[in-house]
């Protein structure tokens, strides 16, 4: 049982260029979510999803694209990079959505935007 | 719209002393309250929840946490540090039946011998 998991774990890119942050979860989880980390700022979600095929936006998700074709599987897309982007990217999944389950946290992607 | 306000950006206790983090949050709801911890280099990891049943919850590693509806707080405790408690702690609340959370600027723990 692996739990979340993020890929690449570093990635440097240069201003213009899209990438794509994987995350997958094999707990069946209904919900993920994808957070950007900045120092002194906590978390703030970028998007999210109820469950396969839906998704939403967060609180900061301009320059960013989600997609949801299976319960596993949640890339966040970055579409064309800016150095403002540059921060450590969390993934997340619970079981419930809308619930109050716990989030379970992936190892984190950190991003350099030069 | 909620809120989360972690006091505190750093807080240094000795080993074995009491560990206060402080955390008030705003709401127009009835809120639920978390705790995470984040370890160096490390994913987030749920400490403990409240979710309107105890207003005194208590969590892994002999952490706790009271929520006071007349302070808008719930600040986060434990009688005594210990060496590997070292790292950062946020305040996290969830409006009922909403799917976002919103997270405090995080409070850094430092134990020293």
């Amino acid at each position: 049982n692996a739990g979340v998991t993020q890929t690449p774990k570093f990635q440097v890119l240069k201003t213009g260029q899209s990438m794509t942050l994987q995350c997958a979860q094999d707990m069946n989880h209904e919900y993920m979510s994808w957070y950007r980390q900045d120092p002194g700022m906590g978390l703030r979600l970028i998007h999210y999803s109820v469950g396969a095929g839906i998704t939403d936006q967060g609180e900061v998700p301009n320059g960013y694209n989600v997609s949801r074709s299976t319960t596993e599987d949640f890339p966040l897309r970055l579409l064309s990079a800016a150095p403002s982007q540059t921060s450590v990217y969390f993934c997340a999944s619970s079981y419930g959505a809308g619930g109050l389950d716990e989030q379970y946290f992936g190892p984190g992607t950190r991003l350099t935007v030069t | 719209a909620q809120s989360v306000t972690q006091l505190d950006s750093h807080v240094s206790v000795s080993e074995g002393t009491p560990v206060l983090l402080r955390c008030n949050y705003s709401s127009s709801y009835s809120p639920s309250l978390f705790w995470y911890v984040q370890h160096p280099n490390k994913g987030l990891q749920l400490l403990l929840k409240y979710t309107s049943a105890a207003t005194l919850v208590k969590g892994i590693n002999g952490f706790e946490a009271e929520f006071k509806k007349s302070e808008t707080s719930f600040h986060l405790t434990k009688p005594s540090a210990h060496m590997s408690d070292a790292a950062e702690y946020f305040c996290v609340v969830r409006r009922n039946a909403g799917n976002m959370l919103t997270f405090g600027g995080g409070t850094r723990l430092m134990v020293k011998p």
